[in-house]
């Protein structure tokens, strides 16, 4: 099973600051990595697919790169709706494993 | 407009059945993976496993196979998750969720299943 490992678990940040989520996977997923945004009480968001690819309707300060194994999130200006916990999630060989998730809090 | 629409909240004790739902709608039913997600109570995500409502090719994760089962009708456009003796252990929140690829793009509402003697 692949492990994917999230870093940092929890990140506080101003609004309007830039915001950096790591996602480290334990082998290979080329770029079969996707970004989930979940806020409390509803089901998580797709935010990023194919690593780099935003979703439907999701804002432009919402960016993701990497391949292999070294994934990045980046949030350019945070606003005060961006606060919520962050997932990535690998798919590989009929097998999906999620990260443990970011949360990031207001400084 | 895609929708998944899930069964709702469930109270259920231990050793007793349980099979909830996830109806699909807006698109081609047949035509995408369906996924399911478990969240226990405080915790992250935990992908389940899948089915493809087409011909009802299923994969699960190792973490699950065995302890649920899931199955789909095509006819009715839904997709199920169903245990035969649940455990305490399996109180949680699940999510369906539509397969895009290698992402999960619409996701059902949630069920909360709760198992408590």
């Amino acid at each position: 099973e692949i492990v994917m490992t999230q870093s940092p678990a929890t990140l506080s940040v101003s609004p309007g600051e830039r915001a950096t989520l790591s996602c480290r996977a334990s082998q290979s997923v080329s770029s079969n990595l996707a970004w989930y945004q979940q806020k409390p009480g509803q089901a998580p968001r797709l935010l990023i697919y194919g690593a780099s690819t935003r979703a439907t309707g999701i804002p432009a300060r919402f960016s993701g790169s990497g391949s292999g194994t070294e994934f990045t999130l980046t949030i350019s200006s945070l606003q005060s709706e961006d606060f919520a916990v962050y997932y990535c999630q690998q798919y590989n060989n009929w097998q999906g494993t999620f990260g443990q998730g970011t949360k990031l809090e207001i400084k | 407009e895609v929708q998944l629409v899930q069964s709702g909240a469930e109270v259920k004790k231990p050793g007793e059945s349980l099979k909830i739902s996830c109806k699909g709608s807006g698109y081609s039913f047949t035509s995408y993976w369906i996924g399911w997600v478990r969240q226990m109570p405080g915790k992250g995500l935990e992908w389940m496993g899948i089915i493809y409502p087409g011909d009802s090719d299923t994969r699960y994760s190792p973490s699950f196979q065995g302890q649920v089962t899931i199955s789909a009708d095509k006819s009715i456009s839904t997709a199920y998750l169903q245990w035969s003796s649940l455990k305490a252990s399996d109180t949680a929140m699940y999510y369906c969720a539509r397969h895009l690829g290698a992402a999960l793009d619409y996701w059902g509402q949630g069920t909360l299943v709760t198992v408590s003697s």
